[in-house]
């Protein structure tokens, strides 16, 4: 069975400082991961998605990188902004579910 | 992007009773949804998988009878959670993809107290 990990738990860090989120999964088969930010109480906003054959994608301050045979994707915010604040979740597509990582909890400082 | 709508956002109800929650795919047709449940600082646990016209694939340790999945039309799957107990109160999403493999589309949520 699939397991995905992101890490770390909870991140803090000041107003335009570069960040990096980690992911990692057991299974290498896998379709796609995605990238998501979920705001408290709030549903998934999806950031990211990258197909099983291609190694990053980049939207706007954001890349993610895919690493599939080492089982790792990376997401790297760059000049954090205080509305950045949010928990970012990764999640690998097997075809037929979506496994999600627990999350990593982003606070910037302003 | 594709959008998933989830309703109702927010509910409240009474131990013993049912809520449906319904989720809709708006612009496209999915003929596979998924329901998710979230509990506090935890991560997403698929729940079951509806399939539109048959009947829905329940995860190991979800109570079918419970919670009762209908997938009647392209764009619309349905949750019931029935005779609710306070220990169901958790925040509920839906997604759905156009094409199995494909980018997800993620409802709101629907934040449910069991009172």
């Amino acid at each position: 069975k699939q397991e995905v990990t992101q890490i770390p738990a909870a991140l803090s860090v000041p107003e335009g400082e570069n960040l990096v989120l980690n992911c990692s999964f057991t299974d290498s088969a896998i379709y796609n991961l995605q990238w998501f930010r979920q705001d408290p109480g709030k549903g998934l906003t999806s950031l990211l998605l990258i197909q099983s054959s291609q190694r990053e994608q980049t939207s706007g301050r954001l890349n993610a990188s895919l690493d599939k045979s080492s089982g790792r994707s990376t997401l790297y915010i760059a000049a954090s902004q205080p509305g950045d604040s949010a928990t970012y979740l990764c999640a690998v597509n097997v075809g037929n579910q979506f496994y999600f990582g627990t999350g990593t909890s982003l606070t910037v400082i302003p | 992007g594709a959008v998933v709508s989830q309703h109702p956002s927010r509910v409240i109800c009474k131990s013993g009773t049912s809520v449906k929650i319904e989720c809709r795919s708006l612009d496209f047709q999915a003929t596979t949804m998924f329901w998710y449940r979230q509990f506090p600082k935890q991560s997403l646990m698929l729940m079951a998988t509806s399939n539109e016209g048959s009947k829905a694939t329940y995860e190991q340790g979800v109570e079918k009878d419970k919670f009762l999945i209908n997938h009647a039309s392209l764009t619309l799957s349905t949750l019931t959670v029935t005779s609710a107990h306070p220990e169901d109160s958790s925040f509920y999403i839906c997604s759905a993809d156009r094409d199995r493999g494909t980018e997800a589309f993620f409802g709101q949520g629907t934040r449910l107290t069991v009172v």
